[in-house]
């Protein structure tokens, strides 16, 4: 049974066009949860941490939130550089992120 | 360099051979992760290694894989008689603290793919 599951599995924008991305998670004893983002060839590349329900992030036009079900990363007015799979990891427990699939976003100029 | 490197980028075995992938984490960073990423998928946990000590295996798929970190830095993913479910990118991450001190945020290199024929 997946721990992380993230949705949609694909999603297409048009620049500008604000959306968000879903992480859902059935663990118990959360320590942290964090995205990442992965172009194409590359590796991922850490973007949050978020340890508490209601906490918030932001980068740029990024922003991620948590609630004790779920977490969404919010894209404000996309661009077309923020084309990327969206990786979202939760770690129980131990010391080690176990990633969910992933979300790929592409948004169209 | 200052990031994490993979070597070699690429590579093509036969099915039956063994190979050889290495990683050289940043500098002082004490966990070592390594993760396989089948396409469009999300990366699998393999192995974990605090310094030199590798205090994790459980996701290793078969005794055909093997990993070592035998000086706390560079470290080795070895597969032998390589099968074709083995083709997969093999990344490797390094994060400075280890344990429970390890907040998460792991520095990727950009991977090894791996070609099974």
């Amino acid at each position: 049974e997946d721990q992380v599951t993230q949705s949609p599995e694909a999603l297409r924008l048009q620049e500008g066009e604000s959306s968000s991305l879903n992480c859902s998670y059935t663990v118990s004893g959360l320590r942290g949860l964090f995205w990442y983002r992965q172009d194409p060839g590359k590796g991922p590349e850490f973007l949050f941490t978020l340890y508490s329900a209601g906490e918030e992030k932001e980068k740029e036009r990024l922003k991620a939130t948590l609630t004790k079900k779920e977490s969404f990363l919010h894209i404000t007015a996309p661009k077309p550089e923020d084309s990327a799979t969206y990786l979202c990891a939760v770690q129980v427990g131990s010391y080690i992120p176990t990633f969910g699939r992933g979300t790929s976003l592409i948004v169209h100029p | 360099g200052a990031g994490v490197s993979q070597s070699p980028r690429y590579k093509v075995a036969k099915r039956g051979q063994d190979v050889a992938l290495r990683c050289d984490p940043i500098s002082g960073h004490v966990s070592l992760f390594w993760y396989q990423q089948a396409l469009g998928q999300g990366p699998e946990f393999l192995t974990y290694f605090q310094n030199e000590a590798q205090l994790d295996k459980s996701g290793l798929p078969s005794d055909r894989f093997f990993a070592e970190r035998p000086e706390g830095s560079v470290s080795t993913l070895k597969i032998q008689r390589t099968q074709q479910e083995d083709s997969a990118v093999y990344l490797c991450a390094s994060s400075l603290a280890g344990g429970v001190a390890n907040t998460g945020e792991l520095f990727f290199g950009e991977g090894s793919r791996l070609t099974v024929l």
